[in-house]
């Protein structure tokens, strides 16, 4: 079962322009992360937020996190070419030990035209 | 190149076959994770095994097995398999700790025909 649903499920946009994706998660979470999949590939970590944690910048990525809301977005400023994949975000549960799965969401493909 | 290798690439097989999907973690990472991605059913976890043993078992059927051997590569077995098993499956590693992302390998498309 997905725990996170991101929005829009599709985003096309122009070179140069922002993109925002939306992620909403539904139980308490210990890190919200986002990943990469450019078509076929392996995902590729971009950016990890902790739970006590509001905003963080990596870059041209700018993600921010509302526990109270259970929801993060992505913006990816000045957009590229390069930057057309699908973008997931994956909650990491509150649990002691080493069980660190992540649970994957349905993802947002983003399209930037040249 | 992630770390993380995975074999092989691509793997076509028939129906009531049995395949095994063989992972190397990244060095230094002592756990392993599977994840099943297909079409209908995005991506979802399979199975983590932490420094040899079993520590989590998430949607993964009684025809699938996993293992990970003392050198830390994990193997996944797919059994009987069905059509519906077509899919890319992933592994990847992290170091364990609290606050680490995962890093993936390119995966393995198996497809049943």
């Amino acid at each position: 079962s997905q725990q996170g649903e991101e929005d829009p499920q599709a985003l096309s946009i122009q070179e140069g322009e922002n993109a925002t994706m939306n992620c909403s998660y539904k139980t308490s979470i210990n890190n919200l992360q986002w990943y990469r999949q450019n078509s076929g590939r392996g995902l590729v970590h971009l950016i990890l937020i902790r739970s006590n944690e509001r905003e963080k910048h990596s870059g041209r990525l700018r993600v921010t996190l509302d526990t109270s809301k259970k929801s993060s977005s992505l913006l990816i400023t000045a957009s590229r070419a390069a930057d057309t994949a699908s973008y997931f975000c994956a909650t990491g549960p509150i649990s002691s030990g080493s069980a660190r799965q992540l649970t994957f969401g349905s993802g947002t493909q983003l399209t930037v035209l040249p | 190149d992630s770390g993380v290798t995975q074999t092989p690439k691509h793997l076509i097989t028939a129906t009531g076959q049995r395949v095994t999907l063989r992972c190397s973690p990244r060095s230094g990472d002592l756990s392993v994770y599977w994840y099943q991605q297909s079409l209908d059913q995005g991506l979802q976890f399979l199975i983590q095994y932490y420094n040899g043993e079993e520590r989590a078992k998430g949607n993964i059927l009684e025809r699938f097995s996993a293992q990970q051997f003392p050198d830390l590569h994990s193997e996944l077995n797919l059994s009987s398999l069905e059509l519906g098993d077509s899919a890319l499956y992933f592994c990847a590693s992290s170091v364990g700790g609290e606050d680490y992302g995962y890093t993936f390998g390119s995966g393995t498309r198996l497809t049943v025909v």
